[in-house]
């Protein structure tokens, strides 16, 4: 059973480019939730999304920053006209219900 | 406020060695409180979990101790190895319908000396 599965690993981008991030869930998980973390520091929640539904979007910033979860493919997190101030690592983690389980990161560089 | 509080940020301890790492939290409706470990590059790893009906659980060299009324919890590494230098991460989560966002402290960075 794969775990969580996010692409790209690495993603470099100039400032005013979008970024568009991409989450697997487990199988059978139907709940995804996006973090951000800057370095030295610890996760923080942004988005938390069911199937074709966001259900708390309340840590996200209002500008510039979107998710989905389709109903088929991945979830995507989007990002536009990316500032140096978005460079972090963004987790997603899927959960069935209760204890949620990461993915291995995006690390997203803004040049 | 939705806050945990994490302490030490950092810990050195020697092979064999207890580790001990400390959370503090304010909002009394968190009813989950799960410990999450990190290597460089890597994604946080579920390590163990308790919710507060519970004072202590204990998984392999892993132990959560609870203390309900004091809103603490702490984590300990017994005879820790140098293959458990990370950083951890306590968290907290509370009900709200069915969404359980994770509130984490600020982490540990732990290093065992061989």
């Amino acid at each position: 059973n794969a775990g969580v599965m996010q692409n790209p690993r690495h993603l470099v981008r100039r400032r005013g480019q979008e970024a568009r991030l991409r989450c697997s869930p487990m199988k059978g998980h139907s709940h995804v939730y996006w973090y951000r973390q800057l370095p030295e520091e610890g996760l923080k929640f942004m988005v938390y999304l069911q199937k074709e539904n966001i259900i708390d979007e309340s840590g996200m910033p209002k500008e510039r920053f979107s998710a989905e979860f389709p109903k088929e493919g991945p979830s995507i997190l989007r990002i536009q006209q990316v500032v140096r101030g978005d460079s972090a690592a963004y987790f997603c983690a899927s959960s069935p219900t209760g204890a949620q389980y990461f993915g291995p990161g995006t690390r997203l560089t803004v040049l | 406020q939705q806050q945990v509080k994490q302490s030490p940020q950092s810990l050195i301890v020697q092979k064999g060695g207890i580790s001990i790492i400390n959370c503090a939290y304010e909002n009394t409706a968190f009813d989950y409180f799960p410990w999450y470990q990190q290597f460089p590059g890597k994604g946080p790893a579920l390590l163990i979990a308790i919710r507060p009906d519970v004072s202590e659980k204990k998984e392999g060299r892993f132990t959560i101790s609870f203390n309900k009324s004091a809103k603490q919890f702490s984590l300990h590494i017994m005879d820790s190895q140098p293959g458990d230098s990370a950083t951890y991460f306590c968290a907290a989560t509370i009900p709200s319908g069915s969404a359980r966002q994770l509130t984490f402290g600020s982490g540990t960075q732990l290093t065992v000396l061989p």
